[in-house]
């Protein structure tokens, strides 16, 4: 069974710095997406960041990025310049197609708080 | 375009008793899922339902249950509460696609649901 593995409970940034969020995940399957989502604190989950597994180039979205590492299963969250506005939890999500049906996977979740 | 609605946004409920809870997705969305989030252990695949069908369902009882309208509205039911159930149910809206599962799903705000 597909899992995702979210090491860190709780990580702190010092405002304008980097900071990195682990992600790991186990699977038998070839072709899947992966997703950071984050959830404010006003509880709407929105999409961070997608990688498709099929591709190598690491996926970039302004001030994020992503490290993908399919053979190490690995899809760690990298966050420059960080601001106030960026705290919230973190949840990386696993998605694929299977037999004409969704599996959605989400880890744990990641509290970043992000200092002045 | 609106986002996805979900009432109520919050509930109180006392164990034995059962709760409805609605999800409205973004126009054009046939797929809907529920998740249901609880502290430390992230995010909980409940069900997904697309063009009124139950496509595919989590580790969940048979106290869980839902259904999707012709319009793509979804309700969830919960019987019999249990302490137990109290946490943040989330519905999620997606484009269907085929292979890939690439489409991101969007949020709505949840409903917290404590059960006394």
């Amino acid at each position: 069974a597909q899992t995702v593995t979210q090491s860190q409970p709780e990580m702190s940034v010092q405002e304008a710095e980097t900071v990195t969020l682990s992600c790991t995940y186990d699977t038998s399957e070839s072709d899947y997406y992966l997703f950071w989502y984050k959830q404010p604190p006003s509880r709407q989950m929105i999409l961070v960041i997608r990688q498709e597994a099929y591709k190598q180039q690491n996926a970039t979205e302004n001030r994020f990025s992503v490290n993908f590492q399919k053979a190490a299963k690995s899809f760690s969250l990298k966050i420059s310049d960080s601001q106030l506005g960026d705290a919230a939890m973190y949840f990386c999500a696993y998605r694929s197609w299977v037999s004409g049906t969704y599996k959605y996977i989400f880890g744990t979740g990641t509290r970043l708080k992000v200092l002045a | 375009k609106a986002g996805v609605t979900q009432t109520p946004r919050y509930l109180i409920k006392t164990r034995g008793q059962q709760v409805t809870l609605s999800c409205s997705p973004i126009s054009g969305h046939r797929s809907v899922s529920w998740y249901q989030q609880t502290p430390g252990q992230g995010l909980q695949f409940l069900f997904e339902y697309f063009s009124e069908t139950q496509r595919n369902k989590g580790n969940f009882p048979g106290r869980f249950s839902g259904r999707q309208f012709s319009n793509s509205r979804s309700e969830m039911n919960v019987s019999t509460l249990e302490l137990g159930d109290s946490a943040l149910y989330l519905c999620a809206s997606s484009l269907p696609t085929g292979v890939g599962g690439g489409t991101e799903a969007f949020f709505g705000q949840g409903t917290r649901l404590t059960v006394v």
